[in-house]
């Protein structure tokens, strides 16, 4: 069973348009964090969401955190070809401090 | 600034022999965990660490052994290595209790086929 549920699993789409990833959950988290992955490398951080409703942006990058600290989003606005990667999305509840992962969603940006 | 560095980066085994892949951290961190990483499975858990002499078990942690004798060091140990065991393995280390231990910071990764 899959703590955190990420959809779509792959997105295919041409430069210019705008996107969203989402990441939910039946669990509460303290926080939630989204992550980066490029092919032949480690995850990389990008953000981490704390207060539910939080939003934070990270210049195209939008994410948001459900009120109840559930779920959360990533909408990407004028996707670039240097946004191809694998977005993951990753928590720790139930009182552990070791963060488990969603599946991933496979971006890719054609030019 | 090293971060996390892992080796090796690629290796071929055969099924049964064993092997270590070794990740250090010069961040002082006190969490360490390992996980492996399959097509459309995400990140698996397989062990972690809370500190020096301190390993618990993860989401799949069978046919693999860990130990954590100093902080900087969390080897992660194939006893006989299975064909399921193929896969793409990342080291990564987080901060404290108090502080960000929920970030954390990867390796490059391994990637291990077993023939």
């Amino acid at each position: 069973t899959q703590l955190l549920e990420q959809s779509p699993q792959f997105l295919s789409i041409q430069e210019g348009e705008n996107l969203t990833v989402y990441c939910n959950s039946s669990s509460v988290f303290s926080s939630l964090q989204w992550y980066r992955q490029e092919p032949g490398e480690g995850p990389v951080l990008l953000v981490t969401v704390v207060t539910g409703g939080e939003v934070k942006k990270l210049k195209r990058l939008t994410f948001q955190f459900g009120d109840a600290r559930k779920d959360s989003s990533l909408h990407i606005t004028a996707a670039q070809p240097g946004d191809t990667g694998l977005y993951l999305c990753a928590g720790a509840s139930g009182g552990s401090y070791i963060p488990t992962f969603g599946r991933g969603t496979s971006l890719i940006v054609h030019p | 600034n090293a971060g996390v560095t892992q080796t090796p980066k690629f290796q071929v085994l055969k099924t049964g022999q064993s092997m270590t892949l070794q990740c250090a951290q010069d961040m002082n961190h006190e969490y360490m965990s390992w996980y492996r990483q399959d097509p459309g499975m995400g990140l698996r858990l397989i062990h972690y660490s809370v500190g020096a002499g301190i390993t618990d078990q993860g989401e799949v942690p069978n046919g693999y052994n860990v130990s954590r004798s100093t902080t900087e060091d969390f080897p992660l140990r194939l006893l006989s290595a299975a064909p399921s065991q193929t896969s793409v393995y990342f080291c990564a280390s987080s901060g404290t209790r108090l502080s960000g231990a929920n970030v954390l910071t990867f390796g490059a990764g391994s990637r291990l086929t077993v023939l």
